[in-house]
Parts: C-alpha cells; sequence; structure tokens
C-alpha cells in the first residue's frame, strides 16, 4: 500500500464548477501536511499547508482529519489556470523529506 | 530572486553510460533534496544533504546512485551504469529550514533523464 493515496483522475470541469480531491496517508507518524500543485512539465509548487483546524486561502479551501488520516482541497470557481496537477504531500515526525501522493489531474474546460 | 536551478534541463544516455546531474540550490538554504519522479507518478524522495553532511540516503535505488555536496552548497547526483528503468525526471530542492523542522521545499526545474 502507497504511504499517501490519491484518486489520480482526471478531473474534467466546466470554468466556474467546485471540485473536491481527497487523500488519505498511511502513517500516523506524519505531522506536516500540505498541497503542491505540478502543471506539465514543470516542477512541483506550493499551493497551501494543511492546518487541522482547516484553512482557506482565497478560492482554495484544505481540511485535515487525523483520526482518518485523510487530507481535502476544495476549489471554488474553478478557473482555466487552475488546469494542472495536484499532490498530496506529507511530512513525517522527525524528518525533513516529503512524501508525495501520485497526483491528480484537474482539467477545466470553458 | 534567483531560484532552485538544474542542469542538464535534459539528458539522453545509452545504456551502461555513467551521468551526472547538478543543482544550485537558493543560496543560503541549509537543506537540499533530490527525488526521482517517473511519468505519471509524484517524486519520490532519494537523499537528503544538511549542509555538506548526506543525512539520509535510503531512498536511493542502488550503489549506482551517488550525490554530494562537498561545500554544503551545490549538489550533483551521478548514476553509474545507467540503466533504462533510471529514466525519469530528477528534481533537486532545497529549503532554508534544518533536520526534522518539515515545511515548504523549492523545486528546481528538474532534469529529463532518459536512457537508450
Amino acid at each position: 500500500r502507497k504511504e499517501v493515496e490519491q484518486d489520480p483522475g482526471p478531473f474534467n470541469v466546466p470554468e466556474g464548477a467546485t471540485v473536491a480531491f481527497n487523500c488519505t496517508y498511511s502513517n500516523s507518524a506524519s505531522q506536516s501536511f500540505f498541497w503542491y500543485r505540478q502543471d506539465c512539465r514543470k516542477e512541483p509548487k506550493l499551493l497551501m499547508s494543511v492546518y487541522s483546524s482547516g484553512n482557506e486561502d482565497g478560492r482554495f479551501t484544505a481540511q485535515l482529519n487525523r483520526a482518518s488520516q485523510y487530507i481535502s482541497l476544495l476549489i471554488r470557481d474553478s478557473k482555466l489556470s487552475d488546469s494542472a496537477t495536484y499532490l498530496c504531500v506529507v511530512n513525517m515526525r522527525g524528518y525533513n523529506k516529503l512524501i508525495f501522493g501520485a497526483g491528480t489531474r484537474l482539467a477545466v474546460h470553458p | 530572486g534567483a531560484g532552485v536551478s538544474q542542469s542538464p534541463r535534459y539528458k539522453v544516455a545509452k545504456r551502461g553510460q555513467d551521468v551526472a546531474l547538478r543543482c544550485d540550490p537558493i543560496s543560503g538554504h541549509v537543506s537540499l533534496f533530490w527525488y526521482q519522479q517517473a511519468l505519471g507518478q509524484g517524486p519520490e524522495f532519494l537523499t537528503y544533504f544538511q549542509n555538506e553532511a548526506q543525512l539520509d540516503k535510503s531512498g536511493l535505488p542502488s550503489d549506482r546512485f551517488f550525490a554530494e555536496r562537498p561545500e554544503g552548497s551545490v549538489s550533483t547526483l551521478k548514476i553509474q551504469r545507467t540503466q533504462q528503468e533510471d529514466s525519469a525526471v530528477y528534481l533537486c530542492a532545497s529549503s532554508p529550514l534544518d533536520f526534522g523542522r518539515g515545511g515548504e521545499q523549492f523545486f528546481g526545474p528538474g532534469t529529463r533523464l532518459t536512457v537508450l
């Protein structure tokens, strides 16, 4: 079983739609959680950190459920520029390395 | 300011050749990481440096893979006797934080290695 699992998609949505991505992680020692965005043939870039209380950044909302070892990302009012792969990422206590899911691909169409 | 840079951006090698991939991290960043990203997958950890010390090399897939960061800045990932399964994008990342504190990592554009 992979340490971080995501639905690979693709999610094909029209502009303006709301879309949600889910992710589960297997190691309860995970302490930090992130969503990274990766455009085609580009490097991953941090989209947002995920906090236990949930956090929002504009149209993006991230949630963490430690009991269920589950992380989510909600994108409201999708834009064409949101088309990318969204990587769920965890970091374990005492380690600096990031553990990535395989990514969920989003395609927003006009 | 300047981000993480990597060279070459593309490398084609014949099976059995040795290759060297270079990473220039953001100036002053303590931590440096190498990841391998296969097509359709997320990046997978290879190795981690804190300054010049290689503190974790648990992700290196075989003894053909070797990394160094002799002066605590530029790093080189070397792959000896390349195999077709080594074909992937090799990503370098740096972070201003030290061991165990996690946090954002800043990635370079990667080197796309194709082994024929």
